[in-house]
């Protein structure tokens, strides 16, 4: 079964407006890592937590991660039309070799 | 560098016939892993390994095999393509087990009929 569940499935905001994905897992994690995937593309790597970290930035981007309740969130401000993609989850199980992800959320910025 | 490569980016089979989506990387990561995506339900890993000689199952492993002999080539074989194998497959790598940071090929989107 999936680790990650990310909520909500689906965003629609208009250019300027900050976004905000929310993920929920099930077991305990090494790291918490989100990803973008433009339609049609692979994945790419935006942003890795760490299990003893609660906050990141990069650029734009702001992660945090509560172990306490088994959830973190992307927020990603002042968004543009570019941004449009979908954003995955995924964990690294504590002491396991695989990554799972999540359904990912359908992101959609309005010009 | 060109990453992770994946071959075919696009192939039709009918139920029965068997074929292998190749998998390279130029980046010397000691992990591997390839992934199926369906509508809705995200990324499933399907088999994944450590290091060359190593390979090891995910969650949905009927009906695909893996090697790895060296540390560039993961290939994954659909020895008896059905049409629940119809997806994209994307084949993934990284450093190590767990530093993170995966680095995808640009799919394979596999059509069973």
């Amino acid at each position: 079964s999936q680790q990650g569940e990310e909520d909500p499935q689906a965003l629609s905001i208009q250019e300027g407006e900050n976004a905000t994905m929310n993920c929920s897992y099930k077991t305990s994690i090494n790291n918490l890592q989100w990803y973008r995937q433009n339609s049609g593309r692979g994945l790419v790597h935006l942003i890795l937590i760490r299990s003893n970290e609660r906050e990141k930035h990069s650029g734009r981007l702001r992660v945090t991660l509560d172990t306490s309740k088994k959830s973190s969130s992307l927020l990603i401000t002042a968004s543009r039309a570019a941004d449009t993609a979908s954003y995955f989850c995924a964990t690294v199980r504590y002491n396991n070799n695989d990554m799972r992800f999540g359904a990912g959320t359908r992101l959609t910025v309005k010009p | 560098n060109a990453g992770v490569t994946q071959t075919p980016k696009f192939q039709v089979l009918k139920t029965g016939q068997s074929m292998t989506l190749q998998c390279a990387q130029d980046m010397n990561h000691e992990y591997m892993s390839w992934y199926r995506q369906d509508p809705g339900m995200g990324l499933r890993l399907i088999h994944y390994s450590v290091g060359a000689g190593i390979t090891d199952q995910g969650e949905v492993p009927n009906g695909y095999n893996v090697s790895r002999s060296t540390t560039e080539d993961f290939p994954l074989r659909l020895l008896s393509a059905a049409p629940s194998q119809t997806s994209v497959y994307f084949c993934a790598s990284s450093q190590g087990r767990f530093t993170g940071e995966l680095f995808f090929g640009e799919g394979s989107r596999l059509t069973v009929l």
